[in-house]
């Protein structure tokens, strides 16, 4: 059963735009969140994280909301750049540190 | 820093042969992870060591893989008889330690192709 749910398989933006990638969640004892990102014929790399004790998290252009009661939340990518083109797989975990992955949403900046 | 190094990068075998996949972490890093990633899905998690000792294996089909991390440091993961379903991408990843907000770093993956 899949407990993160990423439903957008992919997504295409212009550059200097803003990128919002959505991530559901059903498993209310997961209180930790991540956003990997994954180049093609590359492992994962850990873009950004939050804790389920805040709403939002920022580092540069990346910012992370996530919404309890919902149990949702969404990585904003502004501006957008080519380079941000990718895979976004959204994660979560609980107690036993064991990240479980969504799909995953594949993004394409476009020039 | 080195990474997470992962060997071989491609393999292919025909079904039921064995195969094994190698795993370097990141220097000092006690905790080790092997996921599975199957086409079009997220990765999924086998098995999870702190140190040398297997924190978490209940998702490793365990009539067929196995895997183990001698002296705490790399591991080896094997299937043996492999299947047809068992074609995916297997990642590596480690973190300094187990626990909440420990950040874990993938290896490129071993991609398996089972004919």
């Amino acid at each position: 059963d899949q407990q993160v749910k990423q439903n957008s398989p992919s997504l295409s933006v212009q550059e200097g735009r803003i990128s919002i990638l959505n991530c559901d969640y059903t498993n209310s004892m997961f209180d930790y969140f991540l956003w990997y990102k994954k180049y093609p014929a590359e492992g994962p790399t850990f873009l950004i994280s939050i804790s389920s004790i805040k709403d939002k998290n920022e580092d540069g252009r990346f910012t992370v909301f996530l919404n309890k009661s919902a149990k949702h939340l969404s990585l904003h990518i502004v501006p957008s750049q080519p380079g941000d083109s990718a895979v976004y797989f959204c994660a979560a975990s609980g107690s036993g540190y064991a990240l479980n992955f969504g799909k995953g949403t594949s993004l394409l900046v476009t020039p | 820093e080195a990474g997470v190094a992962q060997s071989p990068r491609y393999k292919i075998i025909e079904k039921r042969q064995s195969v094994a996949f190698w795993c370097n972490p990141i220097s000092g890093h006690a905790t080790l992870y092997w996921y599975q990633q199957i086409l079009g899905q997220g990765p999924k998690l086998l098995i999870q060591f702190q140190n040398n000792g297997v924190v978490d294996d209940s998702q490793l089909p365990k009539d067929r893989f196995s895997a183990e991390r001698l002296k705490g440091v790399d591991s080896t993961l094997k299937i043996q008889p492999a299947k047809l379903e068992d074609s995916a991408v297997y990642l590596c990843a480690s973190s300094l330690v187990a626990g909440i907000g420990e950040t874990q770093y993938f290896g490129p993956g071993t991609r398996l192709l089972v004919l």
